[in-house]
């Protein structure tokens, strides 16, 4: 297992154009979570999912962002009608249930740059 | 206010000095406690956690909760070049989510 995988690495959108990032967690972690980052600040939560059912959601994540969990495998988070303050590193996470909170397995993250 | 209070440094020590980092919290229904480096431009890696109360060690690093001050934190001893990171505290409630609220984090250089 090469632990948990984003892709892209990196975008650059213009404003106003929809993107969407993958997230493949570690294959045995029923946990996903979204995380995003901006430059000098920790990680907030955005959203999670235990299997395909996403718990709980941030009200950071507005009505343009949404995210899915389909069959309980990969995650995509997709960010319609970019703004620049949506411009940080979006970081997925992975755990088993029961391990959630001795925390979890980070992939590098998805840095979007909006111009 | 944050709920999570984290100095970001920067800090910046000789190499093999004691390395303290703190946080301090303001929700005392925090349980879980956690400390993350991150190299630059990379994810947070799981370095350290604590239920509760008490001390931990592994290896260099030791990791203190004082939940009757609502304060922890992380120690390095014989620092090293290649601590050279950002150090991030992170906490959860009790509840079974496991989402986690994290500190600014403390950004620390070691120089050889």
């Amino acid at each position: 297992d090469t632990g948990v995988s984003q892709d892209p690495r990196h975008k650059i959108t213009k404003r106003g154009q929809n993107v969407t990032f993958r997230c493949d967690p570690i294959s045995e972690h029923n946990r996903l979570y979204w995380y995003r980052q901006t430059l000098g600040q920790g990680p907030e939560f955005l959203t999670y999912f235990q299997n395909e059912a996403q718990l709980e959601k941030s009200r950071l994540l507005s009505d343009r962002f949404s995210a899915e969990r389909p069959k309980g495998s990969f995650s995509t988070l997709e960010i319609q009608r970019t703004e620049q303050g949506d411009s940080a590193m979006y970081l997925c996470a992975s755990s088993l249930e029961g391990a959630s909170n001795y925390g979890y397995t980070f992939g590098s993250g998805t840095r979007l740059t909006v111009v | 206010q944050k709920e999570v209070e984290q100095d970001p440094g920067p800090l910046s020590v000789p190499e093999g000095a004691i390395v303290s980092l703190n946080c301090t919290y303001s929700n005392s229904a925090f349980q879980y406690f956690m400390w993350y480096r991150q190299y630059s431009r990379k994810g947070p890696e799981l370095l350290m956690y604590t239920y509760s109360s008490g001390n931990k060690e592994d290896g260099r690093f030791t990791a203190q909760v004082d939940k009757s001050s609502k304060y922890i934190s992380l120690f390095i001893r014989d620092s090293q070049p290649s601590d050279s990171a950002t150090y991030l505290c992170a906490m959860s409630k009790a509840s079974n989510t496991g989402k986690l609220i994290f500190g600014q984090g403390t950004t620390l250089q070691v120089k050889p």
